[in-house]
């Protein structure tokens, strides 16, 4: 099985702030590899899908980078509506998902 | 416009078998595998299984294989989750969403299924 981590854990951010989330993944997954972010009480949302592709409708402000086993998700400058959990997700075998990055206030 | 939407909230007793759907419109139901999702309260996402609605071919989580069952009625455009005796801990919300060769990652989601196992 591949394992993925995500670091921070929680980060808290305010308003304009630039944000780096990274996950990485036990043994290399190319670029399969997609980000979501989830509020409370709703479905994820696909955000990045092959490490770097933005999402029809998703803000420019989101992007994804990395290959292999490492791989980021930035927030150029953090909006009110993006406090929510990100989760990375590898989908090169089968599937799995990191265990989460929380984007709260500062 | 792609909609997956899911069956109603469920509150069952441990040992109870129990099924719940995603009915796929707006798109050609056979030509995306829908996978399920589990979400413990207050956890992260786990992916639980995924299906072919056009063959019903599976495949399960090792963590999951076994626990559920996982299948499809492409006459209906509905894929199912069921167990045949729940535990407490299959208390969580559990979603569905699509994917294919093309599009690999999960493009649409149904809004969650919370499923409640309580004595």
């Amino acid at each position: 099985d591949i394992q993925m981590t995500q670091s921070p854990s929680t980060l808290s951010a305010s308003v304009g702030d630039r944000v780096t989330i990274t996950c990485r993944a036990s043994q290399s997954i190319s670029s399969w590899l997609a980000w979501y972010q989830q509020k409370p009480g709703k479905a994820p949302k696909l955000l990045i899908y092959k490490a770097s592709s933005l999402e029809s409708g998703v803000p420019s402000r989101f992007s994804g980078s990395g290959s292999g086993t490492e791989f980021t998700l930035t927030i150029s400058s953090l909006q009110p509506d993006d406090f929510a959990t990100y989760y990375c997700q590898q989908y090169n075998s089968y599937s799995t998902f990191g265990p989460g990055t929380k984007v709260d206030i500062k | 416009e792609v909609q997956l939407v899911q069956s109603g909230a469920e509150v069952k007793k441990p040992g109870e078998s129990l099924r719940i759907s995603c009915k796929g419109s707006g798109y050609s139901f056979t030509s995306y595998w829908i996978s399920w999702v589990r979400q413990m309260p207050g956890k992260g996402l786990e992916w639980m299984g995924r299906i072919d609605p056009s063959d019903s071919y599976t495949n399960y989580s090792p963590s999951f294989q076994g626990h559920v069952t996982i299948s499809a009625d492409k006459s209906i455009s509905t894929a199912y989750l069921q167990w045949s005796s729940l535990k407490a801990s299959d208390t969580a919300m559990y979603y569905c969403a699509r994917h294919n060769y093309d599009r690999p990652h999960f493009d649409y989601w149904g809004q969650g299924t919370l499923v409640t196992v309580s004595s």
